[in-house]
């Protein structure tokens, strides 16, 4: 199946720097990846729509002048945490969507994670 | 207001057994449903994606069901491994123009030898 990956892994960082999450799409193109943060025992939470050009669309919530999103390429999209606060510690979670599949039954294929820690 | 409940919370079961975890769910208009595997520290792995006109789907060990009627469906494991061992989350799609995604809290399930 198709692969997306993160980079970093995990990341430590100490209260009040700012961190950024690549994710790559390796084997196609995604004109759209999406963000997602999850806390401990809870399911993914959808932070953000990003897409390949254009300004990434935040979900309610989520403050977009914090949360910087960068859809340069149709392979790589990065997630910025701006001034970070040890309550944005988090693992954050980026998809991208097969090509060609915009549509209810889309294709979503998920990165394997990045573990952020601020202290 | 659009939400996916499952349950258990979590289950513990030996080896080789089979279980069932349960996905309930009130999102309008619904589009379609899926099952996720996530390990530990993971993202998650598509299992199987099932519309409103499809009542059951396979994947090796994995069967999902979908009742839209009653809005719930199950995802049956067979002959369970240790690799098993993971949080198994559904996701409704709602059938608006942004697709969106809906997901459950996941059944952290836990397979001893």
């Amino acid at each position: 199946g198709a692969v997306v990956s993160q980079h970093p892994s995990r990341v430590i960082c100490k209260s009040g720097t700012s961190v950024k999450i690549e994710c790559r799409s390796l084997d196609f193109q995604a004109t759209t990846m999406f963000w997602y943060r999850q806390f401990p025992k809870q399911s993914l939470m959808l932070m953000a729509t990003s897409n390949e050009g254009s300004k990434a669309t935040y979900e309610q919530g989520v403050e977009k002048d914090k949360f910087l999103i960068n859809h340069a390429s149709l392979t790589l999209s990065t997630l910025t945490v701006t001034s970070a606060h040890p309550e944005d510690s988090s693992f954050y979670i980026c998809s991208a969507r097969y090509p060609l599949q915009e549509g209810p039954t889309d294709t979503q294929y998920f990165g394997p994670g990045t573990r952020l820690t601020v202290l | 207001k659009n939400q996916v409940e499952q349950s258990p919370q979590s289950l513990i079961i030996l080896e080789g057994k089979n279980c069932t975890l349960q996905c309930n769910y009130t999102v309008s208009p619904f589009s379609n449903l899926r099952w996720y595997k996530q390990d530990t520290g993971r993202g998650p792995v598509s299992l199987t994606i099932m519309t409103f006109s499809e009542n059951t789907k396979s994947n090796g060990r994995y069967t999902a069901t979908l009742d839209a009627d009653t809005k719930q469906s199950s995802l049956h494991i067979t002959a369970s491994q240790l690799s098993d061992s993971a949080s198994y989350i559904c996701v409704v799609s709602a059938g608006d123009s942004n697709y969106q995604l809906i997901w459950g809290a996941g059944t952290k399930l836990i397979i001893k030898p």
